[in-house]
């Protein structure tokens, strides 16, 4: 059985401040890690993943997640936040139970 | 344009009703999922398909029911066995090629349905 564990439901940020969004997975065999992100009543989008290889993996908007084998670990970080970037982020896991796994989100709300 | 269409985005139904979310794709993949949403508790695997006429339930499969007679259609009914139906559905799909190879999903702009 796979799992994903988002420790933080809720993550206030100024603007312009850094970020981190934790996320631990379980897993007994080799993983692919994603982060998707949501808006308000819309569907998730792909924001990065790690599917093999270097073990920081950078999304174009600037956030970067790096894979942690030992702490099985995926956290995402940006080192400035905007306000665009409030919205929900669901870490998600995809192992040998061929299908995603999701974690319970983490609202990021960006304050002026 | 390539992608994945939910229809409606809003739905109303009387309790005891059952009724059926469309979702299309033209990315020509071979794996779909249905996902339900609710606050706090992230997205929970109704049901899924990795190949045309055949499907899998997933987490919460009670109460639903759904079909994969082509490719790129993969409706779900939420029959009145459902016994908190309103939320909001995400469907999404996935390559599932030769190699296996995992790639991300894709989804579509959810439907949310609220049964009064």
């Amino acid at each position: 059985a796979q799992s994903v564990t988002q420790l933080d439901s809720q993550v206030p940020v100024f603007e312009e401040a850094p970020v981190e969004l934790r996320c631990n997975y379980s897993s007994s065999v080799s993983v692919y890690l994603f982060w998707y992100v949501q808006y308000p009543n819309q569907g998730l989008q792909l924001l990065l993943k790690y599917l093999s290889g270097s073990t920081l993996v950078e999304s174009i908007n600037g956030f970067e997640a790096e894979f942690n084998k030992s702490q099985t670990s995926f956290h995402l970080r940006k080192p400035s936040v905007h306000i665009s970037d409030t919205a929900e982020y669901f870490c998600a896991v995809d192992g040998s139970a061929r299908q995603l796994t999701f974690g319970s989100g983490t609202q990021l709300t960006v304050l002026p | 344009d390539g992608g994945i269409t939910q229809s409606p985005k809003y739905l109303f139904r009387k309790e005891g009703q059952n009724v059926t979310l469309s979702c299309e794709q033209n990315l020509n993949h071979d794996a779909m999922y249905w996902y339900r949403q609710d606050p706090g508790q992230g997205l929970r695997l109704i049901y899924y398909s990795q190949i045309v006429n055949d499907f899998q339930k997933g987490d919460i499969a009670e109460g639903y029911s759904v079909s994969r007679e082509k490719k790129e259609s993969f409706p779900l009914t939420v029959t009145s066995a459902q016994k908190n139906p309103t939320a909001f559905y995400l469907c999404a799909s996935s390559i599932r090629g030769l190699m296996d190879m995992n790639t991300e999903a894709f989804f579509g702009q959810g439907t949310r349905l609220t049964v009064v």
